[in-house]
């Protein structure tokens, strides 16, 4: 059974950092490109940064970019957000999810969502 | 950025009733386009990917049509489980996009 569950949400201070963590398992963790989406309260949903399986090929919303770092560790079944210079707007509910690889080749497929951990950025 | 539209924003319907959701994308993504269920408290569902495709274990009574920047989901016949918000999101271009969510509720 795949699962995801992350950590690391709280609440931190406008312009503080955190780093979320994403443990997987189930799957082979090392195959398939890792995902970090978010939704803010009462909001939709927003794709915030992608990473392939290799950690080869990164992406982010522009509204994260500069800020935002996706890792992964793939000895460890593990993706990351680290998050720099926190705004109000980024208090939100953040999901790992897992990009399934359809036969297209493309990423963008979001096939499983951990249950997401809050992050609240307030003073 | 891909702007995907969704309607329309909420919808009543009955257990029972065919609705059907639309998204309209601002620019040509040919069949790129998946739909989400998300129920409240939980994360989204994928129910179809590649425009028509239905995910394992999806009911035979959602579908999805459509191609280049018009499409459609469909619900044949509405169970209770199926009171939710949908989602339609697009794969073509980075960043990927959701369009901004139908609230489908009990009449």
């Amino acid at each position: 059974e795949v699962q995801l569950v992350e950590s690391g949400g709280t609440l931190v201070e406008p312009g503080g950092s955190l780093r979320l963590s994403c443990a997987a398992s189930g799957f082979s963790f090392s195959s398939y490109a890792m995902n970090w989406i978010r939704q803010a309260p009462g909001k939709g949903l927003e794709w915030v940064s992608s990473i392939t399986n290799s950690g080869g090929s990164i992406h982010y919303t522009d509204s994260v970019k500069g800020r935002f770092t996706i890792s992964r560790d793939n000895s460890k079944n593990r993706v990351y957000l680290q998050m720099n210079s926190l705004r109000a707007e980024d208090t939100a509910v953040y999901y790992c999810v897992k990009d399934p690889g359809v036969s297209s080749g493309k990423n963008g497929v979001f096939d499983y969502w951990g249950q997401g951990t809050l992050v609240i950025v307030s003073s | 950025d891909v702007q995907l539209t969704q309607s329309p924003s909420s919808l009543s319907a009955s257990v029972g009733d065919r609705v059907t959701i639309t998204c309209q994308a601002s620019q040509d993504i040919t069949l790129f386009l998946n739909w989400y269920q998300q129920k409240p408290g939980r994360a989204p569902n994928l129910l179809i990917f590649d425009a028509s495709d239905l995910e394992t274990g999806v009911p035979s009574r959602f579908s999805g049509s459509g191609s280049g920047t018009e499409f459609s989901l469909t619900i044949s016949a509405l169970q209770p489980e199926d009171f939710a918000t949908y989602y339609c999101q697009q794969y073509d271009h980075v960043p990927y996009t959701f369009g901004q969510g139908t609230k489908l509720e009990i009449k």
